[in-house]
C-alpha cells in the first residue's frame, strides 16, 4: 500500500504567490523526500528530511514534518513558472532499504 | 540531471508484440528499480533489484520481467503485449551510504509505451 498521501489537489496561482502542498503516511519512517516532475518527464528529488527533524530549507523550499501527525508540508514560496509540475512525496517506511512508497500528487499551475 | 537513461522515449506496439524497455545508469549505483505510472497518478513499483543478479517483484503485480547482469543495466521486458500494459514506465536507480541523501533515487525520463 501507499505510504506517501498528498491531498489530491490541483493548484492553480500566480506567479510570486506562494503554494503549499500536504502528504500523509501511515508508518513510521526513517525519513520522507519531495520529488517533482514536469510533465512527460521522470521524477527528480528537492528536498529529504529526516524522521528526527521538524523543518528543513532549501533556496525556496520549505519541508515540514510532524511524525505525531504523520504528515508533511511543501512550501514553495515566491512561485515561478518553471515550478508548474507534479510533486510527489515518498517516504521508505515500512520498507526501509531504499525501497520507497509514493504518494499520488500534487499539479501545481504558476500562471505567468 | 541524472546520469540514468532510457529508451526508447516512446513506443507504439501491436498487441502480442515483444519488448524490451532499457535502462542505463552511468553512477555505479547498486540499487534500480521500475516504476509504472499512468498519466497524473501515483507511481507504483513494479520491480527492483539491490545489485546483480538480484531481482525482486514490486507492490504491483506486472507481467513484465527484468534482469540485472550487469550494474549499469536494467532491462525490462514484456513477452506479449496487450493494450492494459499502456502507461508509462520510468527507471530509477540509487546509492547506498554516500553523500548527504542517504536513499536520493534518480530517475531516468521515462518509457511512454502505448499498445494497441
Amino acid at each position: 500500500s501507499q505510504q506517501g498521501e498528498e491531498d489530491p489537489q490541483a493548484l492553480s496561482i500566480q506567479e510570486g504567490e506562494n503554494a503549499t502542498m500536504n502528504c500523509s503516511y501511515k508508518t513510521s519512517i526513517n525519513n520522507l523526500q519531495w520529488y517533482r516532475q514536469n510533465s512527460g518527464r521522470g521524477l527528480v528529488h528537492l528536498i529529504l528530511i529526516r524522521s528526527n527533524e521538524r523543518e528543513k530549507h532549501s533556496g525556496r523550499l520549505r519541508v515540514t514534518l510532524d511524525t505525531s501527525k504523520k504528515s508533511s508540508s511543501l512550501l514553495i514560496t515566491a512561485s515561478r513558472a518553471a515550478d508548474t509540475a507534479s510533486y510527489f512525496c515518498a517516504t521508505d517506511g515500512p520498507y526501509g532499504n531504499n525501497r520507497l512508497a509514493f504518494g499520488k500528487g500534487n499539479q501545481v499551475v504558476v500562471i505567468p | 540531471e541524472a546520469d540514468i537513461y532510457q529508451t526508447p522515449r516512446y513506443l507504439v506496439i501491436g498487441t502480442g508484440k515483444k519488448i524490451t524497455l532499457e535502462c542505463s545508469q552511468t553512477m555505479g549505483h547498486d540499487k534500480m528499480y521500475w516504476y509504472q505510472q499512468d498519466p497524473g497518478m501515483e507511481l507504483h513499483l513494479i520491480h527492483y533489484s539491490y545489485g546483480v543478479n538480484s531481482t525482486e517483484k514490486g507492490d504491483l503485480s506486472s507481467e513484465s520481467t527484468v534482469s540485472r547482469i550487469r550494474t549499469e543495466h536494467f532491462p525490462l521486458t514484456l513477452e506479449s503485449a496487450r493494450p492494459s500494459h499502456t502507461s508509462q514506465y520510468l527507471c530509477a536507480s540509487s546509492d547506498l551510504g554516500q553523500g548527504r541523501s542517504y536513499n536520493e533515487q534518480f530517475f531516468g525520463p521515462g518509457t511512454r509505451l502505448t499498445v494497441l
